[in-house]
């Protein structure tokens, strides 16, 4: 139990263009889910906290209108990056909450490469 | 939050136990004690947790000392898919207040 799913599990793309990333919790409901980004031979960094209906809470340094997040339903959050650099070339990771049960953990999913060129 | 203190890196024989020190001596009250690892280009995957009662699942014990400043991780039979970064975390709300903070980790690395 407790599934994550992230689409796509790798993309390139070139500077300039939008990428989605989408989070998917398989087996459970999640009120919120998490955007987090990995750089190279770094830890995690947690971006932005998503709530189902309501707007995604940011990090600070963490650029809104860059990086989009819509939690349309209780098992999707999407996460867009806009107008790519390759700066933004990193390993983006989700994870979620279940809304019952081991609500005080959080269940990441396997990660999607981003590379823009 | 409160700072965690692990080791860089460990060995551990296959088959063997694994035990994975964590010092977390800022520790408050409410705050829990979670374990992730993370293999290497994949998402963190959740071990265990624990407040002050030491646990046990499928897959480690969690073992906290009575003050709560310390504890171990063990991996009672280390296979080489154990292979991967270990992250200790203290967090009291660390399911929907999404404040896990992940440091540097060990780096456990099992042999054949």
């Amino acid at each position: 139990g407790a599934v994550v799913s992230q689409h796509p599990s790798w993309v390139i793309c070139k500077s300039g263009t939008s990428v989605k990333i989408e989070c998917r919790s398989l087996d459970f409901q999640a009120t919120t889910m998490f955007w987090y980004r990995q750089f190279p031979k770094q830890s995690l960094m947690l971006m932005a906290t998503s709530n189902e209906g309501s707007k995604a809470t940011y990090e600070q340094g963490v650029e809104k209108d860059k990086f989009l997040i819509n939690h349309a339903s209780l098992t999707l959050s999407t996460l867009t990056v806009t107008s790519a650099h390759p700066e933004d070339s990193s390993f983006y990771i989700c994870s979620a909450t279940p809304t019952s049960g081991s609500a005080d953990t959080q269940y990441f999913g396997p990660g999607t490469r981003l590379t823009v060129l | 939050d409160a700072k965690t203190t692990q080791p860089t890196s460990m060995d551990c024989a296959e088959g063997r136990a694994a035990n994975l020190p964590c010092n977390h001596s800022t520790i408050s009250g409410n705050e829990y004690v979670y374990w992730y690892r993370q293999i290497h280009s994949q998402g963190p995957q959740y071990i265990i947790h624990g407040l002050k009662n030491n646990e046990t699942n499928e897959m480690a014990s969690l073992i906290i000392t009575e003050d709560r400043k310390s504890s171990t991780l063990i991996l009672p039979h280390a296979t080489l898919r154990d292979t991967a970064v270990y992250y200790c975390i203290v967090s009291n709300y660390g399911g929907s207040q999404g404040n896990l903070i992940f440091g540097k980790g060990t780096k456990l690395s099992v042999k054949p």
